[in-house]
C-alpha cells in the first residue's frame, strides 16, 4: 500500500516565524509532490509542486525534495494568521497513472 | 482565470436516492477526477477520466458509482443508491498534460445522506 504520512499537528507558530511542515512517502520511484493548502470547508487550493531534490521557492513558501530519503517539505517564512490552514501533501507514485494520494494533511496555526 | 466549477455546492437526499453531482473541468484540461473527503479524513481518490474512458478507479468506486462526460463541458459522477457513509465533501479536479501537471481542484459538493 503506497502510502503519504503527515504529522496531524496542530503546529503551533508565532507570526513571523518559520512554519516547518513534513511529509514522507513510501514509494521511492515517485516522481511528482504537491503542497495543497485546505481551509475549514473549502478545496485543496496548490501551493507548489516539486519535481526534482533540492530547493523550489515562491514567494514566502519553499519546497524542498529528498527522493533518497523519500521527504518533502513545505517552510512558510514570515508565517501570517491568514496562513493558519490545513497543509496536504499529495504525491503522484509511480504507476499510478494521474492521480495523487493525499495525506492527512498537517494543522498550521499562526499565532498573532 | 479558469476554475473548475461544481454544482450544487449543497445537496441533502435520502438514503437510496440517486444524485448527480455535475463539474465543469477548465476547458483544455484532457484528465478528469473525482475525490471525495469524509469530515475530520483526508481526500481520498475515486476516479479518474481521460479519452472519454474510466483510467483509474480506487475500491470505493464500487458498482453504485458511475462517470460521464455527456458534452464537451460536463463531468458528472452518479451515486445511484446513496448509503449514509456517501455523506462527504466530493471535489472534481482536472490537469492538462501527462505527467506532473498539477491538479486544479473545484470548491467541492457537500453531500448529506440522511
Amino acid at each position: 500500500q503506497k502510502e503519504v504520512e503527515q504529522n496531524s499537528g496542530p503546529l503551533s507558530v508565532p507570526e513571523g516565524a518559520i512554519a516547518s511542515l513534513n511529509c514522507t512517502y513510501s514509494d521511492r520511484g515517485s516522481q511528482s509532490f504537491f503542497w495543497y493548502r485546505q481551509y475549514s470547508g473549502k478545496s485543496p487550493e496548490l501551493i507548489m509542486s516539486i519535481y526534482s531534490n533540492g530547493d523550489k521557492e515562491d514567494g514566502r513558501f519553499t519546497a524542498q525534495l529528498n527522493k533518497a530519503s523519500q521527504y518533502v517539505s513545505l517552510l512558510i517564512r514570515d508565517s501570517q494568521p491568514s496562513d493558519s490552514a490545513t497543509y496536504l501533501c499529495a504525491v503522484r507514485f509511480s504507476g499510478g497513472y494521474q492521480k495523487v494520494t493525499f495525506g492527512t494533511g498537517t494543522k498550521l496555526q499562526v499565532i498573532p | 482565470e479558469p476554475e473548475v466549477t461544481q454544482t450544487p455546492s449543497h445537496q441533502v437526499t435520502q438514503m437510496g436516492q440517486e444524485v448527480i453531482l455535475r463539474c465543469v473541468p477548465i476547458s483544455n484540461h484532457l484528465y478528469f477526477y473525482w475525490y471525495r473527503q469524509i469530515l475530520g479524513q483526508k481526500v481520498e481518490f475515486l476516479v479518474s477520466f481521460y479519452n472519454n474512458e474510466i483510467s483509474e478507479k480506487s475500491e470505493i468506486f464500487d458498482d453504485q458509482f458511475s462517470v460521464e462526460r455527456p458534452d464537451g463541458s460536463n463531468f458528472t459522477l452518479k451515486i445511484r443508491s446513496t448509503k449514509l457513509e456517501d455523506s462527504a465533501m466530493y471535489f472534481c479536479a482536472s490537469n492538462g498534460l501527462a505527467g506532473g501537471e498539477t491538479q486544479y481542484f473545484g470548491p467541492g459538493t457537500r453531500l448529506l445522506v440522511l
